[in-house]
């Protein structure tokens, strides 16, 4: 079962609003992550969780909160965001990056699709 | 700046063809390669990995590497017009801490 789930699907907000995105994985993966895909551009990767720790930051503004509360689980939480990070937010997994030679492909989730006014 | 460059396209083959999408990379000590299909708006999807020179098959995908001229591709036979759809090209970096994506080549296949 290689699946990643995501909610809301779809997320309208105002830019003093506060949400939270959510991802869940139950393959057992190790390394979590947070992309922005724009339209017609591929993915920007924001963050990096391995072994439940924030492991990269990609100079994300910090209106962009990550959380990772266990194993299966990542949050995105979001405060004061601009009209311009309206986009698609992506959340992948992968079995374990830092284990040098492990399969490290990357599944994504269906992508939660952001709207700020 | 490591990148990966791909042709946007759009590549247009007939249905039954054969379509062929290339990729170049800059980070020699890439160790991992990977093609997603992305349909309009929905998310990425893995379709081929390879790791190794030389050919991997699956199905009608055939992906490609050549670690030597920093070069991937995908052939898709028999393309039918469920492929159109844009195809992303990652590859690790070479400290295998990210995913270095291409802009993606759009492949339309017309019935």
């Amino acid at each position: 079962d290689t699946e990643v789930t995501q909610t809301p699907k779809h997320l309208v907000m105002g830019m003093t609003n506060k949400k939270s995105l959510k991802c869940e994985q139950h393959m057992g993966h190790r390394a979590m992550y947070w992309y922005k895909q724009k339209a017609k551009k591929p993915p920007e990767l924001m963050f990096v969780y391995s072994y439940e720790k924030l492991s990269i930051n990609e100079s994300v503004p910090s209106r962009f909160s990550p959380e990772c509360p266990n194993s299966s689980l990542l949050n995105l939480h979001l405060h004061a965001l601009q009209p311009e990070d309206s986009a698609l937010y992506l959340c992948a997994s992968s079995q374990d990056k830092w284990s040098g030679g492990a399969r490290d492909e990357q599944f994504f989730g269906p992508g939660t699709r952001l709207t700020v006014l | 700046q490591k990148e990966v460059e791909q042709n946007s396209g759009p590549l247009s083959v007939p249905e039954g063809a054969i379509a062929s999408l290339n990729c170049t990379y800059s980070d020699r000590g890439s160790q991992s390669f990977f093609w997603y299909r992305q349909y309009s708006g929905k998310s990425p999807e893995l379709i081929m990995f390879i790791y190794s020179n030389g050919d991997k098959e699956d199905g009608r995908f055939t992906a490609q590497l050549n670690k030597a001229s920093q070069y991937v591709s995908l052939l898709i036979r028999d393309s039918q017009p469920s492929d159109s759809a844009t195809y992303l090209c990652a590859v690790n970096n070479q400290a295998g801490t990210a995913l270095i994506f291409g802009k993606g080549t759009t492949l339309s296949v017309s019935s």
